[in-house]
């Protein structure tokens, strides 16, 4: 069983459209969480940390849920430029991070 | 905020050869990583490049297939030692607690690409 885990996609939806992404985690002592970007033939961008409080940054809303070990990305009012790789990332004890395999994103017009 | 320089962007180089990548900081930072994404795959993480002592691999990583050099807190190299096809990938360079930057997280360099013929 892998240890983040989350849907490849691709997620195809029109501009302006919500799309929602979870992402599970399978080491209960997981401390940290986070949110990257990543375009194709670009490194990981960091999106947003995700807090247990949940957190809003714009259009993007994270929620940590601790007790089922699940994490969630919802981005409002798609735009076309939000085509890229969501990677779900987890931060365990030792700075060690892992990363999910990315969901795929595709706003088209 | 703090700059990441991370080089070559790319190369391609024949098997049974050696390729050093270096990362380059503009900021003192206490952990630097190197990842390895795999085509199609996400970011496996390799080693952490401590600074005076030796580098700490994570399991199916061999410091004699990726000797790793830290000398200061703004530097770093990765090797590739004695390649071949399989080590085709995108090498990464990271580091944490960046200087000036807006979130806590980690930064990662623009990347090496790597092809091995």
């Amino acid at each position: 069983r892998k240890e983040v885990e989350q849907d490849p996609g691709p997620f195809n939806v029109p501009e302006g459209a919500t799309v929602a992404f979870n992402c599970t985690y399978s080491n209960s002592a997981s401390q940290s969480f986070f949110w990257y970007r990543q375009d194709c033939r670009k490194e990981p961008k960091l999106l947003m940390s995700v807090y247990s409080s949940g957190n809003e940054d714009g259009r993007f809303t994270a929620q940590l849920n601790r007790a089922s070990q699940y994490i969630s990305l919802l981005i409002r009012d798609s735009k076309l430029s939000d085509s890229a790789t969501y990677l779900c990332v987890v931060n365990d004890a030792g700075n060690m991070l892992t990363f999910g395999g990315g969901t795929r994103l595709m706003v088209k017009p | 905020s703090a700059v990441i320089s991370q080089k070559p962007s790319r190369d391609i180089c024949q098997r049974g050869t050696s390729l050093t990548i270096q990362c380059q900081v503009d900021s003192q930072v206490t952990m630097m990583f190197w990842y390895r994404q795999q085509p199609g795959q996400s970011l496996t993480l390799i080693a952490t490049a401590n600074q005076g002592s030796e580098a700490t691999y994570e399991s199916g990583f061999v410091i004699d297939k990726f000797p790793i050099s830290r000398p200061n807190l703004t530097f770093s190299t990765l090797t590739v030692s004695n390649m071949s096809p399989e080590d085709s990938s995108i090498y990464l360079c990271s580091v944490d607690r960046l200087p000036g930057a807006a979130n806590y997280g980690y930064t990662f360099g623009s990347g090496t690409r790597l092809t091995v013929v």
